[in-house]
């Protein structure tokens, strides 16, 4: 089955750009998709398709997949970004959806 | 303004069943597909399994198939999930979930709050 592998965790300073990464074996040829989980609350889906934003998910909030490796882009972190990020994809192979182990993004 | 309401979960012993409730509104449910997803307490999301929007197509992921069956009655808008056979590994908040459409392999976009199901003697 199609695996994804994600950091367990990515620091950044307040102010700063955070990249998480979602690596899979040609994954630039799938559509991955992006949620953020706060604890205690339901995930919320911040990038599909790629890069598309639901509305109401800022602009700072960017995507971007290619070859093996797909990344989720939050710039001018601050402390309201603090949370798991996991990224998903469709694996047409077994009809599954497929998450990410997840990454824990901590603002310092 | 799209709603997702989980009901049914508890305390559970391993081998008995229990059938979780998904309860939708703010949008028309029989045009969507649903899923439902699982984490278990401090651990990553986990897919279950999804159903199209007229239960033409059903899939399991290979750690529940055989003993939990996904279903929806559109005329309630509810979806629900049969879980037979349970182990503590089942242990789990269990999240429902609308896509982005009708077929399984379109993203979920909306999720409810979940429900806990504990699998312990």
């Amino acid at each position: 089955s199609y695996v994804l592998t994600q950091p367990n965790s990515v620091s950044v300073a307040p102010g700063k750009t955070a990249s998480i990464t979602c690596g899979g074996n040609n994954i630039g040829s799938k559509s991955v998709h992006w949620y953020q989980q706060k604890p205690g609350q339901a995930p919320v889906l911040v990038i599909y398709y790629d890069s598309a934003r639901p509305s109401g998910i800022p602009e700072r909030i960017s995507g971007s997949n290619s070859g093996n490796t797909a990344t989720l882009t939050i710039s001018r972190v601050d402390a309201g970004d603090e949370a798991d990020y996991y990224c998903q994809v469709w694996d047409s192979s077994s009809d599954h959806w497929v998450f990410g182990g997840g990454t824990k993004l901590t603002v310092l | 303004e799209v709603q997702l309401v989980e009901s049914g979960g508890g305390l559970v012993q391993p081998g008995r069943s229990l059938r979780l409730s998904c309860a939708a509104s703010g949008f028309t449910f029989d045009d969507f597909a649903m899923h439902w997803v699982r984490q278990a307490p401090g651990k990553g999301l986990e897919w279950v399994s999804g159903i199209t929007w007229n239960s033409g197509t059903i899939v399991y992921a290979d750690s529940v198939r055989g003993r939990f069956t996904i279903s929806r009655d559109n005329a309630k808008n509810s979806l629900y999930l049969q879980m037979n056979g349970l182990t503590a590994e089942d242990t789990a908040f269990y999240f429902c979930a609308k896509g982005r459409g009708r077929q399984v392999a379109l993203i979920p976009d909306h999720w409810g709050q979940g429900t806990l199901v504990t699998v312990s003697s």
